[in-house]
């Protein structure tokens, strides 16, 4: 089945560091990632969608500036929180879909990233 | 893009049949069903999906009337494993998706 892979899986920096968290399709192509935030006890909340060759497209309220994502090719996206603090603690989770327009297929996940920021 | 409603939470003893039913009153016509699992600090495990009537995989089952403002999933002799958020969409082709709050089920011994 459509395997998605994220890494780290979790990681612990200071405030004020940039934090760079990947995204792969590890057995197929997709031209469109998903970028979530979940925080404890809640649902997962879009954060962008992140196209390949072209911008990402954030929901209402999402910092474009404070989390950078690049889709360079057709397996790997990246989010990259910038000058993150305290408050971008939370747990960061992205989703892929197979196939291309057409053919509805289900998103799957990776298994998130743990990110804590003292 | 329809919006699913819930329960918020649910408890079940091992060996029983759990029915969690979704309520997606606006669905379009072009729109899936898809429900996915969560464990604690996991990404969402994709459980089954379908268009109408019923869907049945080796884990799950999913009863979708025919006006499809619903839909039921059907998970048969729960054990203690299947503790977790179950998350009910909908959506069409390449459209992101929206969740909602997500029934906590809670099973016991």
């Amino acid at each position: 089945g459509a395997v998605v892979s994220q890494h780290p899986s979790w990681v612990i920096c200071k405030s004020g560091t940039s934090v760079k968290i990947e995204c792969r399709s590890l057995d197929f192509q997709a031209t469109t990632m998903f970028w979530y935030r979940q925080f404890p006890k809640q649902s997962l909340m879009l954060m962008a969608t992140s196209n390949e060759g072209s911008k990402a497209t954030y929901e209402q309220g999402v910092e474009k500036d404070k989390f950078l994502i690049n889709h360079a090719s057709l397996t790997l996206s990246t989010l990259t929180v910038t000058s993150a603090h305290p408050e971008d603690s939370s747990f960061y989770i992205c989703s892929a879909r197979e196939g291309t327009g057409g053919r509805y297929e289900p998103q799957h996940f990776g298994d998130g990233t743990r990110l804590s920021i003292l | 893009l329809a919006k699913t409603t819930q329960p918020i939470s649910m408890d079940s003893y091992e060996g029983q049949e759990v029915n969690i039913t979704c309520s997606h009153n606006n669905i379009a016509t072009n729109d899936y069903i898809t429900w996915y699992q969560q464990f604690p600090s996991q990404g969402p495990r994709f459980i089954i999906q379908g268009y109408k009537t019923k869907v049945t995989n080796e884990v799950a089952s999913l009863f979708i009337p025919a006006d499809r403002k619903s839909s039921t999933l059907s998970l048969p002799r729960v054990s203690l494993s299947d503790t977790a958020v179950y998350y009910c969409l909908v959506g069409e082709g390449t459209d992101k998706l929206i969740f909602g709050t997500g029934t906590r089920l809670q099973v016991f011994p």
